[in-house]
């Protein structure tokens, strides 16, 4: 069936560096996208969203790219610091849903190093 | 905080028990959801309530009924359930009109244990 998947389960990076997390979708009838970031006991927090119409967001120290040729998905975090910690996921929701739920990856884990 | 609150952060529960789940947001959405977060699973959607109408249910079992009184109030009414459906279970709620999507944004979750 349909899903949404992620490549690495962990990702683990310098405090400092830049760290790019990965998704890869295969629903092509998908038109809006978006990241969360995930810490122990909470419950997702939004990142980042793009629409099928754009291939590039940015926003605070983050950028989503988009590429619809291969139905990929990454988020690029740039100057990693602690707080940076926890899970991440990338999420899609298909075209014309109004309220629809959304389909989640599994997650990747970054790691954050001192 | 995100403005979505769930009720009780924690539930254990035998079997053979009735209880209910509470998710309030304070942020004028007219969409609501619940959500069931198993370890090492993505994130599965269970129910959507658009202006308070189901609109969405993911083959879930029976043993799971949602009720949304008004667009503020959600609750997942919960009746034997299985040791399997321990999870965390997550509240979201978003704008929803027009056929386009918009971010959802999330409660803490209720961890449920069954015994």
């Amino acid at each position: 069936g349909e899903s949404v998947g992620l490549h690495l389960p962990t990702l683990s990076v310098q405090e400092g560096d830049n760290s790019i997390i990965n998704c890869a979708y295969s629903n092509s009838a998908s038109d809006y996208f978006i990241w969360y970031k995930q810490e122990s006991g909470k419950g997702p927090q939004f990142i980042i969203d793009i629409r099928s119409n754009m291939d590039k967001r940015q926003g605070q120290r983050v950028t989503v790219l988009l590429n619809k040729t291969v139905k990929h998905l990454s988020l690029q975090i740039a100057a990693t610091q602690p707080g940076d910690s926890a899970v991440y996921f990338c999420a899609e929701s298909k075209a014309g849903g109004g309220a629809d739920g959304l389909t989640f990856g599994k997650g990747t884990h970054l790691i954050i190093q001192p | 905080e995100t403005g979505v609150t769930q009720t009780p952060r924690h539930l254990v529960m035998g079997m053979t028990n009735k209880k209910s789940l509470k998710c309030e947001q304070h942020l004028g959405h007219n969409a609501m959801y619940w959500y069931k977060q198993s370890a090492k699973k993505p994130l599965e959607l269970m129910f959507v309530y658009s202006l308070e109408e189901r609109v969405e249910n993911n083959s879930v079992p029976s043993r799971f009924s949602p009720e949304c009184p008004n667009s503020s109030h959600l609750f997942l009414h919960l009746h034997t359930l299985q040791p399997e459906d321990s999870a965390l279970y997550l509240c979201a709620s978003s704008q929803g009109r027009g056929g386009r999507a918009y971010e959802q944004f999330f409660g803490p979750g209720t961890r449920l244990t069954v015994l």
